[in-house]
């Protein structure tokens, strides 16, 4: 198993500026994955974090908008660059153990 | 590619009607791992199930139970007497199966609303 954290839990922001999130795993981990989902919507994946080399990231997800750290096994960061009112979503971090668990994401809210 | 798709958008049932979450996936894939999640309101992901394609027997866990059909690549979930608490978004989702982990592509989700 494996037990995530998610800081913040919610923020409300404004327009243009940027957050970043902060994911924490119990163990060591050898791939992190972000998803967003918005609004009333399913999940979608944003991209993959491996320790040590540069996330990969899904069609319609580019880095200079959501850049992504990965600085060691047990950690990540996910930034949501120049936000706008479409980037209201909840992120989510994941990773695999023995299945996949979730964080218990953060809520953004864009002004 | 892989699909998951989720034909029930919503479903509202009485207390204690036992209700099947349809679920039908799409992929080229061999070996995959399915899935259901649960989010309530709060808006976490409860981890309920996880599938290997090897494994084509049916589980049971208490009022839930899933039913897997590789021949009709479908993985239905059904609560026998539903309850309040059960009042959630279900989403099931596909993976390619492997040591590693894989991401997870999830269907659009069911929202299932039960009523005193």
């Amino acid at each position: 198993s494996a037990v995530i954290s998610q800081k913040p839990s919610r923020d409300i922001c404004q327009r243009g500026t940027s957050l970043t999130i902060q994911c924490q795993v119990d163990s060591q981990v050898t791939m992190m994955f972000w998803y967003r989902q918005q609004p009333g919507q399913s999940l979608t994946l944003i991209a993959t974090a491996n320790q040590g080399s540069e996330a990969t990231y899904e069609s319609g997800f580019v880095i200079d908008k959501f850049p992504i750290s990965r600085p060691n096994l047990t950690f990540s960061t996910l930034t949501v660059s120049n936000m706008s009112p479409e980037d209201s979503s909840i992120y989510l971090c994941s990773v695999y153990t023995d299945t996949q668990y979730f964080g218990p994401g953060t809520r953004l809210t864009v002004l | 590619a892989q699909k998951v798709t989720q034909a029930q958008t919503e479903i509202s049932v009485v207390e204690k009607e036992d209700v099947t979450l349809d679920c039908v996936y799409e992929t080229r894939d061999t070996t995959y791992y399915l899935f259901w999640y649960k989010q309530p309101p709060s808006g976490e992901l409860v981890f309920l199930i996880r599938r290997n394609s090897f494994d084509e027997q049916n589980e049971i866990s208490g009022r839930y139970s899933w039913n897997f059909q590789k021949s009709t690549s479908s993985f239905n979930f059904t609560i026998t007497a539903s309850q309040v608490v059960d009042s959630a978004v279900y989403f099931c989702a596909l993976s390619p199966s492997g040591n590693s982990g894989y991401a997870l592509n999830f269907g659009k989700g069911t929202s299932l609303l039960v009523t005193p």
